[in-house]
């Protein structure tokens, strides 16, 4: 059965700090590792990870994927309060590119 | 264009009544899914079809039935409603493989 866990299950920041959140997986037939946003609607796509190693950035999150010991980060510098959301974590298996997705990481930036 | 879109956007069913949730997209994509969202589960997998005319099962498939319609129009079905299917439905597509999912707005729906 494909497995992802993200951690943590929720954390509280201020304003202006650094958070790092955590992704691992235990999956069959690999494709791609995604990340998402949800802020209490659909989920908003942030980044896919498809190769190790490779850092995917977009404005103060940054994304890399560890294919050998099966996890990957997401980094979120000078954190606002409109980061504050869910954040998703889901590995795309298969020819049919299915997702299986963890619990999610609950962030709430504070001022 | 609309991207994905969902109806009904909320809806309130007695156990044992049916209805069917209704999903499109207008990207001429080729997969399309089915999630169901609950509290502290993350998005599980309930049906995807992986191109016109095929459907299958995901994680959580009991109580449910699909049709893909056609490349556009991708239905779930509940027959008999009960009150653990009370969630938040997500459908989403997908054109190739190695591509994001586009998400639709969702549908809540209670079973009361």
């Amino acid at each position: 059965e494909d497995k992802v866990v993200q951690s943590p299950l929720s954390l509280v920041v201020h304003e202006g700090d650094t958070v790092t959140l955590n992704c691992s997986y235990e999956v069959t037939n690999f494709r791609s590792l995604l990340w998402y946003k949800q802020e209490k609607k659909a989920p908003t796509f942030l980044f896919m990870l498809t190769s190790s190693g490779i850092e995917k950035k977009s404005g103060r999150l940054s994304s890399i994927l560890d294919k050998k010991e099966l996890f990957s980060i997401l980094n979120i510098t000078a954190t606002q309060t409109g980061d504050s959301a869910v954040y998703l974590c889901a590995v795309s298996t298969g020819t049919a590119s299915k997702l299986t997705f963890g619990t999610g990481t609950r962030l709430q930036v504070t001022l | 264009n609309a991207g994905v879109t969902q109806t009904p956007k909320f809806q309130v069913l007695k156990t044992g009544q049916s209805m069917t949730l209704q999903c499109a997209q207008d990207m001429n994509h080729n997969s399309m899914y089915w999630y169901r969202q609950d509290p502290g589960m993350g998005l599980r997998l309930i049906y995807y079809s992986a191109s016109e005319g095929t459907t299958d099962k995901g994680e959580v498939p009991n109580g449910y039935n699909v049709s893909r319609l056609n490349k556009r129009e991708f239905s779930l079905r509940l027959e008999s409603a009960a009150p653990s299917q009370t969630s938040v439905y997500f459908c989403a597509s997908i054109k190739y493989s190695r591509e994001t999912q586009y998400f639709g707005p969702g549908t809540r729906l209670l079973v009361l």
